[in-house]
């Protein structure tokens, strides 16, 4: 398996449930992403980690929690959403440069569209 | 807060047209700015990344070139397939690992 893999691909959900995304690269990379993408809206970046640590929370609701227990899986657990979370949750990583909070190019996962009823 | 736009919003062009996709962003203390791909329901393909100290990028029937002074980008497409057919997206990386995306170009080529 190469690149930047997520699951599942589709998921649908009421709001009193809990579920949760996942995210796996195989780039050897140490900076991992959490975006979503609702329709016609640009990417919004969630959070980002560095070597396993959160450098950055962009304002994301607490509904919406991250776990990045290594630098090769990231995942966003979900609980309580509400229907205008339903969108496509995209997953990337680069390789970030240590003790640099600056990185190169960014690799994407196909995603994760998720329906809230 | 930094701002990237994309002009046209969307473009209709007959196959083997060659074509321009612009890209323009607010704050010039980037990184590097990245031009994506993305078909219908799929994740971003990345196409082409120039660094902040760079002016172009080349790959195959691609060419971006960057003028950060001015805040601006294009994204050239030489002799354009039904293919390209997708939407076309541009990004400029901040400090903090920070990818800011603009709403993108749907670019049609009609054979």
């Amino acid at each position: 398996e190469t690149g930047v893999t997520q699951t599942p691909r589709h998921l649908v959900m009421g709001m009193t449930n809990k579920k949760s995304l996942k995210c796996e690269q195989h780039l050897g990379h140490n900076a991992m992403y959490w975006y979503k993408q609702s329709a016609k809206k640009p990417l919004e970046l969630m959070f980002v980690y560095n070597f396993k640590e959160q450098t950055e929370n962009n304002s994301v609701p607490s509904r919406f929690s991250p776990e990045c227990p290594n630098s090769s899986h990231l995942f966003l657990h979900l609980h309580t959403l509400q229907p205008e979370d339903s969108a496509l949750y995209l997953c990337a990583s680069s390789q970030g440069l240590a003790g640099e909070l600056r990185t190169g190019e960014l690799f994407f996962g196909e995603g994760s569209r998720l329906t809230v009823l | 807060k930094q701002e990237v736009t994309q002009i046209p919003a969307a473009l209709s062009v007959p196959e083997g047209e060659n074509l321009v996709l612009n890209c323009s962003f607010t704050d010039s203390a980037i990184y590097n700015l990245q031009w994506f791909r993305q078909d219908p329901g799929k994740g971003l393909t990345s196409l082409l990344l120039i660094q902040s100290s760079q002016r172009e990028q080349t790959s195959g029937r691609l060419n971006a070139s960057l003028d950060k002074s001015s805040g601006r980008s294009t994204l050239y497409i030489a002799a354009s397939q039904p293919g390209d057919s997708a939407t076309y997206l541009c990004a400029v990386m901040e400090y903090g690992n920070k990818l800011v995306f603009g709403a993108g170009t749907i670019l049609r080529v009609k054979s």
